[in-house]
């Protein structure tokens, strides 16, 4: 398995326009993670899903924040209007659900909003 | 509510010397900790957990409920050593959320 994949690793938006962050769990993981990292607040949990079900939300910053997992294999994380605030690096990662089980992390998407 | 503090943000050894890095939860069940590392240009993986009581790259981490931490502790310091480190709680009782404190930057100086 080639590990939780995330696209597009960097991307460069203006303010205003809409941002869609993917996300490729590893297979048979059944638990979903979306993070954020920043110097200022370190990595702050946005929002998980388990069986592909959104569990806990309330990290998501704004309305203008959503994220949908349409099937076990896929996750996006949608940011519209997209603000210079939300310029950032989002982590995926996926674990079993359940147990003292890891989380692996994609490699992360760095966001860019001018 | 669950939470993890880290109340260093940067901390900086010597190579040789003793390194301990801080992590204090808020739980009010039974937690899951575990550390995670992030060397440069490399994705976030785990270290270690706490239930597993082992020793990962030198690095030993004991929980103590009587006063809320899981502090990562290693006797020498390497520079190899020199990452960002993030402590991390884990429910239990169905929920399964992961929260992270907010990460300490070390480095190890030659």
């Amino acid at each position: 398995d080639a590990g939780v994949i995330q696209s597009p690793r960097h991307e460069v938006t203006e303010m205003g326009q809409e941002v869609t962050l993917r996300c490729k769990p590893i297979s048979g993981h059944n638990s979903l993670f979306w993070y954020r990292q920043t110097m200022m607040r370190g990595l702050e949990l946005l929002i998980y899903f388990n069986n592909n079900v959104p569990i806990d939300d309330s990290g998501m910053p704004e309305d203008r924040f959503s994220a949908k997992m349409p099937n076990a294999s896929f996750s996006t994380l949608k940011i519209q209007p997209s603000e210079p605030r939300d310029s950032a690096v989002y982590f995926c990662a996926s674990s079993l659900f359940q147990g003292n089980t890891e989380a692996f992390f994609g490699q992360g998407t760095r966001l860019t909003v001018v | 509510a669950q939470r993890v503090t880290q109340p260093e943000k940067l901390l900086s050894v010597f190579k040789g010397a003793p390194v301990e890095l801080k992590c204090n939860y808020s739980y009010s069940g039974s937690p899951e900790l575990f550390w995670y590392v992030q060397y440069s240009r490399q994705r976030l993986q785990l270290l270690l957990r706490h239930i597993s009581r082992e020793s990962i790259k030198g690095f030993t981490a004991d929980l103590n409920k009587g006063e809320t931490s899981f502090h990562l502790k290693k006797p020498f310091a390497q520079e190899e050593d020199s990452a960002m480190y993030y402590c991390a709680l884990k429910s239990q009782g169905g929920s399964e959320k992961l929260v992270f404190g907010k990460g300490t930057k070390l480095t190890v100086n030659p």
